[in-house]
């Protein structure tokens, strides 16, 4: 059982700005940075923004990132039909000693 | 560029041991710790173990404290996860990560994994 809830689905069409919420608490985004991963189906999953609202290099600046007490967000503006994918937040959690991944938001470019 | 190869998946009955190796190339492993994350088929991620960069630490999800094994060896670039007393709910694609500089959390790079399947 995830630790980290998102929500299953989001979906927008092309240009559109969506918002994938991750929420956790005091033991995990409360406290430490929040990682996000794409995963295109089939593949293995790739970073996306790192330390709550980094982009690696590579990253197009349409993804941004946000944290908030021990809540945190995915934002895609200018959405494009290779942005379909899942997504998944993750954070480290001080009571299990190892870190939590979020259940997964399937994206959906309509 | 980074590179992380695993290997060493495949079928498995319940109750037998399997080990995983993720060779690793264009960083320098010794000082990065190294993650197992594994994904069932048609779920999320669910992270495994973690190993520190100089092995001194090592930790465990609970699903598999006690039964799994985290190692490296830093001359050979290479890290094993050792898998005992296999359940059928460990089938996984086993992914290898590479975590942040000398820091326990934090991944950046993920190999292309290797499935296990657990089936009697």
């Amino acid at each position: 059982q995830s630790m980290l809830t998102q929500p299953p689905s989001a979906s927008g069409t092309p240009g559109q700005r969506v918002t994938i919420s991750c929420s956790g608490s005091i033991s995990n985004i409360g406290s430490d940075y929040v990682y996000w991963y794409q995963q295109v189906s089939g593949s293995a999953p790739k970073l996306l923004i790192y330390r709550n609202n980094q982009r690696p290099s590579g990253v197009p600046d349409r993804f941004s990132g946000s944290k908030s007490g021990t809540s945190a967000s995915l934002a895609i503006s200018g959405l494009r039909s290779e942005d379909e994918a899942d997504y998944y937040c993750a954070a480290w959690d001080d009571s299990l000693s190892g870190p939590v991944f979020g259940g997964g938001t399937k994206l959906t470019v309509l | 560029q980074v590179q992380l190869v695993e290997s060493g998946g495949g079928v498995v009955q319940p109750g037998r041991s399997l080990r995983l190796s993720c060779v690793t190339s264009g960083f320098d492993f010794s000082s990065y710790g190294i993650h197992w994350v594994r994904q069932a088929p048609g779920k999320g991620l669910e992270w495994v173990a973690v190993i520190s960069y100089d092995a001194t630490n090592e930790y465990y999800a609970d699903s598999v404290k006690g039964r799994f094994t985290i190692s490296r060896d830093n001359s050979k670039n290479t890290a094993y996860l050792q898998m005992s007393g296999l359940r059928p709910e460990d089938t996984a694609v086993y992914y290898c990560a590479k975590g942040w500089w000398k820091q326990l959390w934090g991944i950046d790079y993920w190999g292309q994994g290797t499935l296990v399947t657990v089936s009697s």
